[in-house]
Parts: C-alpha cells; structure tokens; sequence
C-alpha cells in the first residue's frame, strides 16, 4: 500500500541545535516533494520544494534532501530557534493534479 | 493583503443541512483546491480545479460540489452534512500545474462542527 511516514508526531530539540525531520514513502514516485510549515489554527505555509533529481536544496537555515533510492527526504533546520517551533508536513506529487500529505511532525524549539 | 481568504473562520451546524465556505484569492492564480485535515491531522486534497476543469477525487462523496464563479473564487457547497465531516477545511491556489512544481498558497481554513 501506499504511504507516506514521516518520522515521530513530536520533536524537542534544545535552541541552537539542528533540527532533522524525516520524510518517508512506500509505493510511491515522486518527481516533486514539498515541505510546509503549519502553525496551530493556520493554514499551511510553503518552505522548500526539491526535485528529484535534485539530491539537495537550501533557503537561509533549512536544507532538503531528497534520496528516491532509499524513498526519503530530510528537512534539516540549523540554528533552530524557539520560532521555529511549529508542524512540518511532507507532500509528494502523485499526479498532475494531487498532492498527497504526511500527517507531520511537531517540532518544539526549547530555549 | 490577504492572498487566499475563506469565508466562514467557523460553522457550527446540525446533521443533515445544507452549507457553503467561500475562498478566494487575489494572486491571479490558474488553480484551486480544497482540502480537508480531519483530527488527526492529515492534509487530504478533495478537488483541484484549473482552467474550468474540475478533478475530483474519487472518495470524496457526491454531497460535496465545488463551484467556481470566475478563476479568483472556489466555493465548496455540501449537502446533506454528516457527523463524519467535521473537519478543517482549506482552500488553496497555485500559479498553475503541476501541483507538485507549484508551491501552493493555503487560506486560514474553516472549522466544520456538525452536530
């Protein structure tokens, strides 16, 4: 069956350290991943997009990978701060139209 | 500016009625979606629309009918509501497709409680 997991419903992670977050999918072929930031009661907002064959992508403190052989991806935050503590969700591209999403990972940034 | 907006932020409303949530966006965007986030949080697409061109998807039951007036606005209409879709609606644009190459605008979401 078709999956997408991504690695744990919550991280803690202490100020200052990187954050990875980790994005796997099963019965998949993604030509697109996409990575989003959603804040309690908001909407998703978009952070990064990679391609497949793109093995690695960076904006400012966030770096994406993107491995099809092993059917993962890696978000990594550097430097994170108590700002950055919010769910970030993985989507795949299943077709022209369709998005599918994983269900996210709730980062807390301690200070 | 608020890129995509969505009309109600709430709606409470009893078992087997008939309501609406309006969206629409200012970004002169070719595509349009709706999604629902149910408890647990997952993000599921229910239409797509672009270019007059509605793509459904299949499980989504027939009691849900997307209506686009012009390219700026999709508005979602549901009959006959059921207890199963109290959920977290959201609307989206894109610049175009594919939806995977496009990085999507979402609206702040409407929060259905059926009753």
């Amino acid at each position: 069956s078709q999956k997408i997991e991504q690695n744990s419903e919550a991280l803690n992670i202490q100020e200052g350290k990187t954050a990875t977050l980790t994005c796997n999918y099963t019965n998949y072929s993604p030509a697109y991943l996409q990575w989003y930031r959603q804040d309690p009661g908001r909407g998703p907002v978009f952070l990064l997009l990679i391609r497949e064959n793109e093995k690695e992508k960076r904006k400012e403190r966030l770096k994406v990978t993107f491995d099809t052989t092993l059917k993962q991806s890696l978000f990594h935050i550097t430097a994170s701060q108590p700002a950055d503590s919010a769910t970030y969700l993985c989507a795949l591209d299943i077709n022209n139209n369709d998005m599918r999403f994983g269900a996210g990972t709730r980062l807390t940034v301690k200070p | 500016d608020t890129a995509v907006s969505q009309t109600p932020k709430y709606l409470v409303t009893q078992m087997g009625n008939d309501k609406s949530i309006k969206c629409e966006q200012n970004l002169g965007h070719d595509t349009m979606y709706w999604y629902k986030q149910d408890s647990k949080k997952f993000l599921k697409i229910m239409f797509s629309y672009n270019n007059k061109e509605l793509i459904i998807n299949e499980t989504v039951p027939n009691r849900f009918s997307p209506k686009s007036p012009d390219k700026a606005h999709l508005n979602l209409h549901i009959n006959s509501l059921e207890l199963g879709d109290s959920a977290v609606y959201f609307c989206a644009s894109s610049q175009d497709l594919p939806a995977g190459y496009n990085e999507q605008f979402f609206g702040p979401g409407t929060r259905l409680t059926v009753l």
